[in-house]
């Protein structure tokens, strides 16, 4: 039990479409990421939020937007994307931003992404 | 710029079979080293860390011990179940205070019985 869930599992979207990605963690977590997994390629940092504010964008296109209401939610706004988009989208949160100690990050399930 | 390499997959082994995941980093300073496991179709879950050198993480009956004298953080165990088949990554948290963790392309493990 990881207590971060993410919505939907799987999305299908075309390159018009305009569609968004959730992540609720229920760990009173303050810090919270999305990471993109593509087949065969490491895990690429997107989006960091600390507090609800971002404190890390990895020169991400901006077709991509996140968005954090507060430190429970956070969300990946998607429109005219590009099929080599489709990947799995992780998101993970942990206690704090990282320093020294090595905090643990906690992953949810991820969104499997297909854009035709 | 720090990164992970990790050995190329799959690894396929017999059940009892002894496990060896290579992983070494390139870092400035002192980072602090993890091992997460992917199952089929979940999120990565932690399965060990070592925040200096010489420490060994351990859980589950994996082992990992960061050597800084060879920049590795190599994973092991004794006896692996089918229940191990998973996708392993190794990864590190450097300088800075932003989060970010560097991940290796993950080596895929499987078991047979």
């Amino acid at each position: 039990e990881t207590g971060v869930t993410q919505t939907p599992r799987h999305l299908v979207m075309g390159m018009t479409n305009k569609k968004s990605l959730k992540c609720e963690q229920h760990l009173g977590h303050n810090a919270m990421y999305w990471y993109k997994q593509s087949a065969k390629k490491p895990l690429e940092l997107m989006f960091v939020y600390s507090l609800e504010e971002r404190v890390e964008n990895n020169s991400v296109p901006s077709r991509f937007s996140p968005e954090c209401p507060n430190s429970s939610h956070l969300f990946l706004h998607l429109h005219t994307l590009q099929p080599e988009d489709s990947a799995l989208y992780l998101c993970a949160s942990s206690r704090d931003i990282q320093g020294a100690g090595g905090e643990t990050q906690y992953f949810g399930p991820g969104t499997r992404l297909l854009v035709l | 710029g720090d990164s992970v390499t990790q050995m190329e997959g799959p690894v396929t082994l017999s059940e009892e079979a002894f496990l060896t995941i290579n992983c070494t980093y390139t870092a400035t300073g002192y980072p602090s080293l993890f091992w997460y496991v992917q199952y089929p179709g979940e999120g990565l879950q932690l399965l060990l860390k070592a925040t200096k050198a010489d420490d060994k993480g351990s859980n589950k009956g994996f082992e990992a011990t960061y050597r800084k004298e060879t920049t590795s953080f190599h994973l092991e165990k004794g006896s692996v179940q089918v229940s191990d088949s998973a996708v392993y990554f190794c990864a590190l948290h450097g300088s800075g205070n932003t989060g970010k963790l560097i991940f290796g392309q993950g080596t895929t493990l499987q078991v047979k019985p």
